[in-house]
């Protein structure tokens, strides 16, 4: 099992380009989240799904949307870049959020630079 | 609303001294606990977790923590580190509101481990 994957690994856009990250996970889980990592920051929920068909927005979602296109895919797009969006995104993926308690696994991370 | 709080954003520690990472949260319900490892230039991922029972949770690589319900702290120990055990780490709190469990990060410790 490949646990969680992210596409790409490194990516830098110009200011005003667009791009989606990709992840998928093989686990069978419910719920997939989108962070994204700052130093000092730690990791901060950009938007989650709880279950296929839905999304919900996280602590910072602003420039950013998503889409759980099935049970394994959640996929973030920035419409249109900007410098303060240079971070590391991370994907994650749990049994169920409605399940207390449970643990998260994360992908490698996907490194955005934004000039 | 759930906060998790890290005080120090780096420990040096020699080579098989012993160390204390140090997280304090605070929720108006109950909580579970976690601390999460990140080695660099990977995703992060789970040494252990408190859920009920027991205050004294042993996980992965020899280290342990210590839910304190008074002093809503949950501190991390490991009696020995090893030059392996450099990386950030992460406290994280989920509290059950509802149907949906989140996590919320603290803002990290990196341990760095010399000889």
């Amino acid at each position: 099992n490949a646990g969680v994957t992210q596409t790409p690994k490194f990516q830098v856009l110009k200011t005003g380009q667009s791009m989606t990250l990709q992840c998928a996970q093989d686990m069978n889980h419910n719920s997939m989240y989108w962070y994204r990592q700052d130093p000092g920051m730690g990791l901060r929920l950009i938007y989650y799904s709880a279950s296929e068909g839905t999304t919900d927005k996280g602590e910072v979602p602003n420039g950013y949307n998503v889409s759980r296109l099935n049970k394994r895919e959640f996929s973030l797009r920035l419409e249109s870049a900007a410098p303060s969006q240079t971070s590391v995104y991370f994907c994650a993926s749990s049994e169920d959020l409605s399940l207390a308690g449970r643990e998260q696994f994360f992908g490698p991370g996907t490194r955005l630079t934004v000039l | 609303a759930q906060s998790v709080t890290q005080l120090d954003s780096q420990v040096p520690v020699f080579e098989e001294a012993p160390v204390e990472l140090r997280c304090n949260y605070s929720s108006s319900v109950s909580v579970y606990l976690f601390w999460y490892v990140q080695y660099p230039n990977q995703g992060l991922q789970l040494l252990l977790k408190y859920l009920s029972g027991s205050t004294l949770v042993k996980g992965i690589n020899g280290f342990e923590a210590e839910f304190n319900k008074s002093q809503t702290s949950f501190h991390l120990r490991k009696p020995s580190v090893h030059i392996s055990d450099t990386a950030e780490y992460f406290c994280a709190v989920s509290e059950f509101a509802g149907t949906a469990s989140k996590l919320t990060f603290g803002t990290g410790t990196r341990l760095q481990v010399t000889l």
